[in-house]
């Protein structure tokens, strides 16, 4: 089976401008999770999906939004970027809800807000 | 905020001995992950175990669960150099993962 893949892996935006990933999960997952890693914050939640329904939501503002397709594969939109949006976001996917279940860690998309 | 915190931050051992690692966490759970991130593999899930188990192995690896004392630890017997990694664990309270900040692992030739 084919791993969690994400894009793109690398990006450079400016200050107020948005951006979208995207995270396409293991073959039969239904849910998708994504993360915000930061040296200073660590691992933060952002939010999750299941069957295209956004199932929990971490502390983040309304810039960050997510969706997921009816074929699982999810996209995260950040608008109006911040320089504290740098960071690396990892999307991972499970067979149910991440809580209960093994995730599958996609290899990330590194942001840099300049 | 985050509810699972890894004890210690950070810990430097001898190829072939044990690393021990803790995680506590303050709210009633139903399960508990632990996962580890090295730069060469990613993010990977290491053992998950419920609120109603003690103990798990996985391989070289112990995981136990004390829920009174709202606490688990992780225990890597006879250490390797490819062990080198950052360790979290992540807490499942009402469906959501909260992840701790990690222990850094390091293990010395």
């Amino acid at each position: 089976k084919a791993g969690v893949t994400q894009t793109p892996r690398y990006l450079i935006k400016t200050r107020g401008q948005q951006v979208t990933l995207s995270c396409s999960p293991i073959s039969g997952h239904r849910s998708v999770s994504w993360y915000q890693q930061t040296p200073g914050q660590g691992l933060q939640f952002l939010f999750e999906y299941f069957s295209e329904t956004q199932r929990n939501k971490g502390n983040f503002p309304g810039r960050f939004s997510g969706r997921q397709f009816s074929n699982s594969r999810s996209e995260m939109n950040v608008s109006t970027l911040e320089l504290g949006d740098s960071a690396l976001y990892l999307c991972a996917s499970s067979v149910g809800l991440a809580g209960g279940n093994e995730q599958f860690f996609g290899p990330g998309t590194r942001l840099t807000v300049l | 905020s985050q509810q699972g915190e890894e004890d210690p931050q950070a810990l430097s051992i001898q190829e072939g001995e044990n690393a021990t690692m803790n995680c506590s966490y303050k709210t009633s759970i139903n399960n508990l992950q632990w996962y580890r991130q090295n730069s060469g593999r990613g993010l990977v899930h290491l053992i998950l175990i419920r609120s109603n188990e003690r103990e798990k192995h996985s391989g070289r690896l112990r995981v136990t669960l004390d829920t009174s004392k709202k606490s688990s630890s992780l225990l890597i017997t006879a250490s390797r150099a490819a062990d080198t990694a950052s360790y979290f664990c992540a807490t499942d309270s009402n469906y959501q993962l909260i992840w701790g900040a990690g222990t850094k692992l390091i293990i010395k030739p």
